[in-house]
């Protein structure tokens, strides 16, 4: 069964500060892996792709990933309230599958 | 450019009943996607489709059928509903080479309660 593992949370971190959420896979091949952000009653927006070893930017988000260890992960600079919300890990290993985490609940504290 | 809608956004059946989901796109992708989410279980795919008239199940297809006879509709019908289909569905769908391979944009969702 492959799959993709996310500690449920919740967790707070204080505004301003960085947040940091964090994925396993099991499935050595997988190739591609996505961050969704999801707020509450919403459906998943995609955030961020990441297909090779090493940091990938986007404004406030870092995405990393390292296969040897099959651990992905999403920095979150300078939090605001406004980042609650439940991240969704995915990894994709080909064919049409994407593997879903059960999602890490992130409350930014005012 | 409304992207992937989803109808309707809510709806109450009772058990027994054949009640059918839509799900559109108008981005012209190849893939389109049927999951459920349900607390403790995140998403969990339903069927997909990799084109018009080409379909597969997914990790829960039991209960559920889906055509594709345009790009475009994906519709999703519970045979007979039962309880355990209460659940959020999304549709989703994405494009090889657009935006990456296999990113996946979801549609609004449409919360299903059978009584």
């Amino acid at each position: 069964q492959k799959e993709v593992e996310q500690n449920s949370g919740p967790l707070s971190v204080p505004e301003g500060a960085i947040a940091s959420l964090n994925c396993t896979y099991s499935d050595r091949g997988s190739q591609s892996f996505f961050w969704y952000r999801q707020y509450s009653g919403k459906s998943p927006e995609l955030i961020m792709s990441i297909y090779s070893n090493g940091d990938k930017e986007d404004g406030r988000f870092t995405a990393q990933l390292n296969k040897a260890s099959q651990y992905v992960s999403l920095l979150i600079r300078d939090s605001q309230p406004s980042d609650s919300a439940t991240y969704l890990c995915a990894g994709h290993t080909g064919g049409f599958k994407t593997i879903f985490g059960a999602g890490t609940r992130l409350f930014v504290k005012a | 450019d409304a992207g992937i809608t989803q109808s309707p956004r809510y709806k109450i059946t009772e058990t027994g009943r054949q009640v059918t989901l839509m799900c559109h796109q108008t981005w012209s992708h190849s893939y389109m996607f049927w999951y459920r989410q349900d607390l403790g279980h995140g998403l969990r795919l339903i069927y997909y489709s990799a084109a018009a008239d080409i379909t597969d199940k997914g990790e829960v297809p039991d209960g559920y059928v889906v055509s594709r006879s345009k790009t475009e509709n994906f519709p999703l019908t519970l045979e007979s509903a039962t309880r355990s289909q209460t659940s959020v569905y999304f549709c989703a769908s994405s494009e090889v080479g657009v935006a990456g391979p296999y990113e996946q944009y979801f549609g609004p969702g449409t919360r299903l309660t059978v009584t």
